[in-house]
Protein backbone atom coordinates (compact mmCIF):
# COMPACT_ATOMS: atom_id res chain seq x y z
CA UNK A 1 0.00 0.00 0.00
CA UNK A 2 1.75 3.17 -1.05
CA UNK A 3 -0.81 5.85 0.21
CA UNK A 4 -2.08 6.22 -3.98
CA UNK A 5 -5.56 4.67 -4.94
CA UNK A 6 -6.66 4.17 -8.36
CA UNK A 7 -9.68 3.06 -9.68
CA UNK A 8 -10.63 1.62 -11.41
CA UNK A 9 -8.27 -1.18 -11.91
CA UNK A 10 -9.19 -2.25 -15.16
CA UNK A 11 -11.14 -0.65 -17.61
CA UNK A 12 -12.35 -1.76 -21.03
CA UNK A 13 -13.99 0.90 -23.32
CA UNK A 14 -15.25 1.57 -26.95
CA UNK A 15 -13.90 3.59 -29.08
CA UNK A 16 -17.14 6.16 -28.73
CA UNK A 17 -17.42 6.09 -25.16
CA UNK A 18 -16.31 8.71 -22.08
CA UNK A 19 -15.17 7.03 -18.97
CA UNK A 20 -12.95 8.44 -16.19
CA UNK A 21 -10.04 7.29 -14.36
CA UNK A 22 -9.52 8.14 -10.63
CA UNK A 23 -6.57 8.54 -8.75
CA UNK A 24 -6.89 9.63 -4.61
CA UNK A 25 -3.63 9.93 -2.44
CA UNK A 26 -3.16 10.01 1.32
CA UNK A 27 -0.01 11.19 1.37
CA UNK A 28 -0.30 15.12 2.07
CA UNK A 29 1.34 15.59 -1.02
CA UNK A 30 0.86 18.59 -3.33
CA UNK A 31 2.16 17.27 -7.21
CA UNK A 32 0.76 14.21 -8.84
CA UNK A 33 0.96 13.15 -12.18
CA UNK A 34 -0.25 11.06 -14.74
CA UNK A 35 2.04 8.52 -16.84
CA UNK A 36 1.12 6.01 -19.84
CA UNK A 37 2.97 2.74 -19.47
CA UNK A 38 2.56 0.68 -22.95
CA UNK A 39 4.41 -2.47 -23.73
CA UNK A 40 7.96 -2.39 -25.15
CA UNK A 41 7.93 1.94 -24.28
CA UNK A 42 9.38 3.58 -21.73
CA UNK A 43 6.91 5.42 -19.12
CA UNK A 44 5.62 8.20 -20.70
CA UNK A 45 5.09 11.60 -18.43
CA UNK A 46 1.62 12.99 -19.63
CA UNK A 47 0.79 15.40 -17.26
CA UNK A 48 1.70 17.22 -14.13
CA UNK A 49 -0.21 19.26 -11.48
CA UNK A 50 1.54 21.24 -8.83
CA UNK A 51 -1.10 22.51 -6.16
CA UNK A 52 -3.87 21.56 -8.14
CA UNK A 53 -1.98 24.20 -11.48
CA UNK A 54 -1.29 22.10 -14.22
CA UNK A 55 2.01 22.72 -15.05
CA UNK A 56 3.31 20.61 -17.73
CA UNK A 57 1.24 18.50 -20.36
CA UNK A 58 3.98 16.92 -22.80
CA UNK A 59 1.62 16.83 -25.99
CA UNK A 60 -1.17 14.84 -25.17
CA UNK A 61 -3.92 14.53 -27.23
CA UNK A 62 -7.16 16.48 -26.49
CA UNK A 63 -8.72 12.82 -25.91
CA UNK A 64 -7.53 13.26 -23.07
CA UNK A 65 -8.26 15.55 -20.28
CA UNK A 66 -7.01 15.76 -16.84
CA UNK A 67 -8.74 17.17 -13.56
CA UNK A 68 -7.50 18.13 -10.47
CA UNK A 69 -9.96 19.45 -8.13
CA UNK A 70 -7.63 19.46 -4.98
CA UNK A 71 -4.14 18.33 -4.69
CA UNK A 72 -5.58 14.80 -2.96
CA UNK A 73 -7.45 13.60 -5.95
CA UNK A 74 -6.39 13.79 -9.65
CA UNK A 75 -8.84 13.04 -12.53
CA UNK A 76 -8.20 11.75 -15.95
CA UNK A 77 -11.38 12.04 -18.31
CA UNK A 78 -11.25 9.29 -21.66
CA UNK A 79 -13.70 10.58 -24.66
CA UNK A 80 -13.24 8.77 -28.32
CA UNK A 81 -10.03 7.10 -27.57
CA UNK A 82 -7.78 4.74 -30.10
CA UNK A 83 -7.01 1.22 -29.88
CA UNK A 84 -3.37 2.74 -29.30
CA UNK A 85 -4.42 4.00 -26.29
CA UNK A 86 -4.53 0.61 -24.80
CA UNK A 87 -1.87 1.03 -21.60
CA UNK A 88 -1.58 0.86 -18.03
CA UNK A 89 -2.13 4.05 -16.58
CA UNK A 90 -0.08 5.10 -13.45
CA UNK A 91 -0.78 7.62 -11.26
CA UNK A 92 1.73 8.99 -9.04
CA UNK A 93 2.51 11.28 -6.38
CA UNK A 94 5.48 13.36 -4.30
CA UNK A 95 5.81 16.51 -2.15
CA UNK A 96 5.63 18.64 -4.32
CA UNK A 97 8.01 20.50 -7.14
CA UNK A 98 10.54 22.60 -5.26
CA UNK A 99 12.14 18.86 -3.19
CA UNK A 100 14.27 16.04 -4.59
CA UNK A 101 11.67 13.61 -3.34
CA UNK A 102 10.49 10.01 -4.79
CA UNK A 103 7.55 9.77 -6.46
CA UNK A 104 4.31 7.50 -5.28
CA UNK A 105 2.90 5.49 -7.65
CA UNK A 106 -0.71 3.97 -7.59
CA UNK A 107 -1.04 0.22 -8.87
CA UNK A 108 -2.16 1.78 -12.04
CA UNK A 109 -5.67 1.38 -14.34
CA UNK A 110 -5.40 -1.33 -16.95
CA UNK A 111 -6.82 0.61 -20.12
CA UNK A 112 -8.25 -1.59 -23.10
CA UNK A 113 -10.04 0.23 -26.01
CA UNK A 114 -11.94 -1.87 -28.43
CA UNK B 1 18.76 17.55 -20.16
CA UNK B 2 19.16 14.66 -17.56
CA UNK B 3 18.33 11.26 -19.01
CA UNK B 4 19.08 7.87 -17.63
CA UNK B 5 19.90 4.43 -20.23
CA UNK B 6 19.64 0.61 -18.88
CA UNK B 7 21.60 -1.43 -20.41
CA UNK B 8 20.17 -4.69 -21.08
CA UNK B 9 16.12 -5.24 -21.42
CA UNK B 10 16.16 -8.58 -20.43
CA UNK B 11 18.47 -9.89 -17.53
CA UNK B 12 18.30 -13.97 -16.52
CA UNK B 13 19.81 -15.02 -13.55
CA UNK B 14 19.90 -18.54 -11.72
CA UNK B 15 18.50 -18.35 -7.84
CA UNK B 16 20.76 -17.72 -5.46
CA UNK B 17 23.00 -16.32 -7.99
CA UNK B 18 24.09 -12.39 -7.83
CA UNK B 19 22.33 -10.24 -9.20
CA UNK B 20 23.59 -6.75 -11.29
CA UNK B 21 21.52 -4.47 -13.41
CA UNK B 22 23.07 -1.70 -14.95
CA UNK B 23 22.06 2.15 -14.73
CA UNK B 24 24.36 4.89 -16.42
CA UNK B 25 22.89 8.58 -16.15
CA UNK B 26 23.58 11.95 -17.99
CA UNK B 27 23.13 15.22 -15.84
CA UNK B 28 24.61 18.67 -15.95
CA UNK B 29 23.90 19.25 -11.99
CA UNK B 30 24.62 16.33 -9.25
CA UNK B 31 21.74 14.12 -10.24
CA UNK B 32 19.15 12.19 -7.59
CA UNK B 33 18.72 8.99 -8.66
CA UNK B 34 16.21 5.77 -8.16
CA UNK B 35 15.38 2.69 -8.66
CA UNK B 36 11.91 1.37 -8.94
CA UNK B 37 10.81 -1.97 -9.08
CA UNK B 38 7.07 -3.24 -10.71
CA UNK B 39 6.09 -6.25 -10.45
CA UNK B 40 3.19 -7.52 -12.83
CA UNK B 41 0.06 -5.58 -13.00
CA UNK B 42 1.36 -3.26 -10.34
CA UNK B 43 2.45 0.25 -9.99
CA UNK B 44 5.85 1.31 -9.60
CA UNK B 45 7.38 0.62 -5.75
CA UNK B 46 10.44 2.70 -4.78
CA UNK B 47 13.91 0.39 -3.91
CA UNK B 48 16.59 2.80 -2.92
CA UNK B 49 17.59 6.36 -3.74
CA UNK B 50 21.07 8.29 -3.86
CA UNK B 51 20.67 12.15 -3.15
CA UNK B 52 24.13 13.05 -2.64
CA UNK B 53 24.44 11.33 0.98
CA UNK B 54 26.69 8.17 0.81
CA UNK B 55 28.12 6.77 -2.71
CA UNK B 56 26.64 3.60 -1.40
CA UNK B 57 22.77 3.16 -1.04
CA UNK B 58 20.88 0.40 0.73
CA UNK B 59 17.32 -0.33 -0.01
CA UNK B 60 14.82 -2.87 0.65
CA UNK B 61 14.50 -6.84 -0.14
CA UNK B 62 18.49 -6.85 -0.09
CA UNK B 63 19.24 -4.78 -2.95
CA UNK B 64 21.58 -1.70 -2.74
CA UNK B 65 23.47 0.00 -5.50
CA UNK B 66 26.31 2.17 -5.58
CA UNK B 67 26.76 5.52 -7.11
CA UNK B 68 29.83 6.09 -9.34
CA UNK B 69 29.99 9.75 -10.43
CA UNK B 70 33.44 8.95 -12.61
CA UNK B 71 31.48 6.16 -14.36
CA UNK B 72 28.13 8.12 -14.31
CA UNK B 73 26.64 4.85 -12.85
CA UNK B 74 24.67 3.48 -10.67
CA UNK B 75 24.08 -0.15 -11.34
CA UNK B 76 21.53 -2.23 -8.77
CA UNK B 77 23.04 -5.30 -7.09
CA UNK B 78 21.61 -7.97 -4.93
CA UNK B 79 23.95 -10.76 -4.33
CA UNK B 80 21.69 -13.88 -3.75
CA UNK B 81 18.53 -13.60 -6.50
CA UNK B 82 15.27 -15.11 -5.02
CA UNK B 83 12.69 -16.55 -7.14
CA UNK B 84 10.34 -13.16 -5.74
CA UNK B 85 12.66 -11.33 -7.13
CA UNK B 86 11.71 -11.10 -10.94
CA UNK B 87 10.06 -8.20 -11.71
CA UNK B 88 10.71 -5.42 -13.78
CA UNK B 89 13.24 -2.47 -12.34
CA UNK B 90 13.57 1.02 -13.80
CA UNK B 91 16.02 3.43 -13.17
CA UNK B 92 15.21 7.50 -13.00
CA UNK B 93 17.25 10.39 -12.20
CA UNK B 94 15.22 13.86 -11.00
CA UNK B 95 15.25 16.41 -13.70
CA UNK B 96 15.92 20.52 -13.09
CA UNK B 97 12.10 20.42 -12.78
CA UNK B 98 11.54 18.22 -10.02
CA UNK B 99 10.38 15.63 -12.12
CA UNK B 100 11.80 11.50 -12.87
CA UNK B 101 12.99 10.71 -16.12
CA UNK B 102 13.01 6.86 -16.42
CA UNK B 103 14.92 4.69 -17.94
CA UNK B 104 13.43 2.09 -20.15
CA UNK B 105 13.02 -0.98 -18.09
CA UNK B 106 15.16 -4.65 -17.05
CA UNK B 107 12.74 -7.32 -16.85
CA UNK B 108 14.95 -9.82 -14.65
CA UNK B 109 14.59 -13.20 -14.69
CA UNK B 110 14.94 -15.49 -11.92
CA UNK B 111 15.61 -19.30 -12.83
CA UNK B 112 15.11 -22.29 -10.45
Amino acid sequence: ETGVTQTPRHLVMGMTNKKSLKCEQHLGHNAMYWYKQSAKKPLELMFVYNFKEQTENNSVPSRFSPECPNSSHLFLHLHTLQPEDSALYLCASSQDLDTYTEAFFGQGTRLTVV
Amino acid sequence: AQSVTQLGSHVSVSEGALVLLRCNYSSSVPPYLFWYVQYPNQGLQLLLKYTSAATLVKGINGFEAEFKKSETSFHLTKPSAHMSDAAEYFCAVMDSSYKLIFGSGTRLLVRP
